[in-house]
């Protein structure tokens, strides 16, 4: 089966940076590729579908890039309001990464 | 407004049943696969079950084969998962969420509680 690698597991940034989070997949899953926010005590929430496709409503400063094994979920200047948990997806086996953990300093 | 509510969460004995029950509005319900998605505590998320908008295909985590089944009333805009011979590590808020793979948009969970 194919499995999911996030990295970092944790990632803390100042807010205006730049963040970088990397999703590696075990075999290729072409651009089946979605990436989804989860706050704390929230439902998950859909970013990024197809690899760079953002979803309806979704800022700007959020975008997806990548295909094969190697995918990028990158937020270009970073709110207060991004803290959360962030997880890859993928459509073979629906499993989802482990997720990054992103903090504000 | 596009939503599905998730319900009937609660607290069950081991190998116990529970019945989940999901409410779409706000979109064409027939038109859709829907999916389940969990999460245990303080852990990540792990997809559930699907299936297809008539109901003829059903896929299932390995996990709860035998176990859970779904299904769908397209005439009450409803999605269900029977849940029986229940496990403590089926213990999770469980989603419904709208979708084959990307799945958009979720519910606000229903919490599954395994324990004696």
């Amino acid at each position: 089966e194919i499995v999911l690698t996030q990295s970092p597991a944790t990632l803390s940034l100042s807010p205006g940076e730049r963040a970088t989070l990397s999703c590696r997949a075990s075999q290729s899953v072409s651009s089946y590729l979605a990436w989804y926010q989860q706050k704390p005590g929230q439902a998950p929430r859909l970013l990024i579908y197809d690899a760079s496709n953002r979803a309806a409503g979704i800022p700007a400063r959020f975008s997806g890039s990548g295909s094969g094994t190697d995918f990028t979920l990158t937020i270009s200047s970073l709110e207060p309001e991004d803290v959360a948990v962030y997880y890859c997806q993928q459509r073979s086996n629906w499993l989802f990464g482990q997720g990054t953990k992103l903090e504000i300093k | 407004e596009v939503q599905v509510v998730e319900s009937g969460g609660g607290l069950v004995q081991p190998g116990g049943s529970l019945r989940l029950s999901c409410a779409a509005s706000g979109f064409s319900f027939s038109s859709y696969w829907m999916s389940w998605v969990r999460q245990a505590p303080g852990r990540g998320l792990e997809w559930v079950a699907n299936i297809k908008q008539d109901g003829s295909e059903k896929y299932y985590v390995d996990s709860v084969k035998g176990r859970f089944t779904i299904s769908r009333d397209n005439a009450k805009n409803s999605v269900f998962l029977q849940m029986n011979s229940l496990r403590a590590e089926d213990t999770a808020v469980y989603y419904c969420a709208t979708g084959f793979w990307v799945f958009d948009p979720w519910g606000q969970g229903t919490v599954v509680t395994v324990s004696s």
